[in-house]
């Protein structure tokens, strides 16, 4: 049973425009959240988290958003670049409580981002 | 970019072969992780270690041992390969279990 989905395998977005990610989770136990961008031969690298006490974390062109009651977060890239194509991936861990989980990262399948000049 | 290097970076084996890969830090970070990558499943944890001589099993554990004799060492052993460990295989590491894990460039394992 995957408990991260990312259900858009691939999202198409022109030069400029906003690119919006999305992610879904199934288990309540998840207080933090994080996002990954992957270029082809190249280890995932990390772009912005969010911890459940919060709704909304800005770093520049990215702003992260935490629905908990939906159990849904979402990415916005704005302005979308070229170089922001890769793939992007959301995790979620259930750490932040000072539980045991060692900060074990369950990951979404991915999503392929695609950004037309 | 955190100090990580993984290898060997690209393998080729015959099924029932052991394999060992290497992640080794130089960041002096506690919590090491064992990651593979396969399509529509985005990456799955194998083992990880809080610790030297610590570790445990992650989602995807079976086939798959580790050690951790010092800090900068992590060992991933598939003690008989098979193909369906066939993958891309990542190491992570994190100073602090709340914190983002950075990532190596990856090992692609080919089992044939």
């Amino acid at each position: 049973d995957q408990q991260v989905k990312q259900n858009s395998p691939s999202l198409s977005v022109q030069e400029g425009r906003i690119s919006i990610l999305n992610c879904d989770y199934t288990n309540s136990m998840f207080d933090y959240f994080l996002w990954y961008k992957k270029y082809p031969a190249e280890g995932p690298t990390f772009l912005i988290s969010i911890s459940s006490i919060k709704d909304k974390n800005e770093d520049g062109r990215f702003t992260v958003f935490l629905n908990k009651s939906a159990k849904h977060l979402s990415l916005h890239i704005v302005p979308s670049q070229p170089g922001d194509s890769a793939v992007y991936f959301c995790a979620a861990s259930s750490d932040l409580a000072g539980g045991t989980s060692y900060g074990k990262l369950t990951f979404g399948q991915g999503t392929i981002l695609t950004v037309h000049p | 970019d955190a100090g990580i290097t993984q290898s060997p970076r690209h393998k080729v084996t015959e099924t029932g072969t052991p394999v060992t890969l290497r992640c080794h830090q130089t960041e002096n970070h506690r919590y090491m992780y064992w990651y593979r990558q396969d399509p529509g499943h985005g990456l799955r944890l194998i083992h990880y270690s809080y610790g030297v001589k610590d570790t445990d099993k992650g989602e995807v554990s079976d086939g798959y041992s580790v050690s951790r004799s010092k800090t900068e060492d992590f060992l991933l052993t598939l003690e008989s390969a098979t193909s369906s460990q066939t993958s891309v295989y990542f190491c992570a590491i994190s100073p602090r279990f709340n914190q983002p894990q950075h990532f190596g460039d990856g090992t692609r394992l080919s089992i044939l």
